[in-house]
């Protein structure tokens, strides 16, 4: 399984652009990356994933590198709200063409006003 | 979040008593996880299943712990003779057939079940 490191916890000022870094030195070839946060006693919420282009959608931009090593997700205008633990993850197969997500410690992200 | 329903989504149950946690998934998912957390840590993953079947248990508990997710209905995560090391939040999520060999596919997660045992 491909195993995931990210800070345990970063701060960022409301208004700004907050960068999280995650690395994944044993991905492989066909792994894709995930991200998901989540809010003090809430569920997880998916934010994007990628394999090797990099993504981006309404919340956020996931930007992989060449080698697939590592990946940042950008959140480009902190708000409050987007407190919370994000984790980055690579999903493990499980069984057949099956896949689990495996969830790390993650980073606990705090936005200042 | 929105989609998967969890219910109850606070359970208290005495040491020794059963505890049923409830999961639908969203309209069009035949994939169902479960996690749990409990307090201060990460999300571990418990059990994946389709309708019918169990794709993936590694992660269950040994003995007391068993789910499924039958052809009508919601999924169950059944917890026999609970004790206070249970006590925790119980995350289940659903997926379309899979997260599939393409990548196209996510999970998505519930608001979660948070049972206490006293």
């Amino acid at each position: 399984d491909a195993k995931t490191t990210q800070p345990t916890s970063m701060d960022c000022a409301e208004g700004r652009a907050a960068n999280l870094p995650c690395n994944h030195s044993t991905i492989s070839g066909n792994e894709y990356v995930y991200w998901y946060r989540q809010i003090h006693s809430q569920g997880p919420q998916y934010i994007i994933h990628g394999l090797k282009n990099n993504e981006t959608n309404e919340m956020a931009s996931l930007i992989i590198t060449e080698d697939r090593k590592s990946s940042t997700l950008i959140l480009p205008h902190a708000t409050l709200r987007d407190t919370a633990v994000y984790y980055c993850i690579v999903r493990v197969e499980s069984g057949g063409s099956n896949y689990k997500l495996t969830f790390g410690k993650g980073t606990l992200l705090t936005v200042n006003p | 979040n929105a989609g998967v329903m969890q219910n109850p989504r606070h359970l208290v149950r005495r040491r020794g008593q059963e505890a049923r946690l409830r999961c639908s998934p969203m309209k069009g998912h035949s994939h169902v996880y479960w996690y749990r957390q409990l307090p201060e840590e990460g999300l571990k993953f418990m059990v994946y299943l389709q309708k019918e079947n169990i794709i993936d248990e590694s992660g269950m508990p040994k003995e007391r712990f068993s789910a499924e997710f039958p052809k009508e209905g919601p999924s169950i995560l059944r917890i026999q003779q609970v004790v206070r090391g249970d006590s925790a939040a119980y995350f289940c999520a659903s997926s379309p057939p899979g997260l599939g060999r393409a990548g196209r596919n996510t999970i998505y997660f519930g608001e979660g079940s948070w049972l206490t045992v006293v």
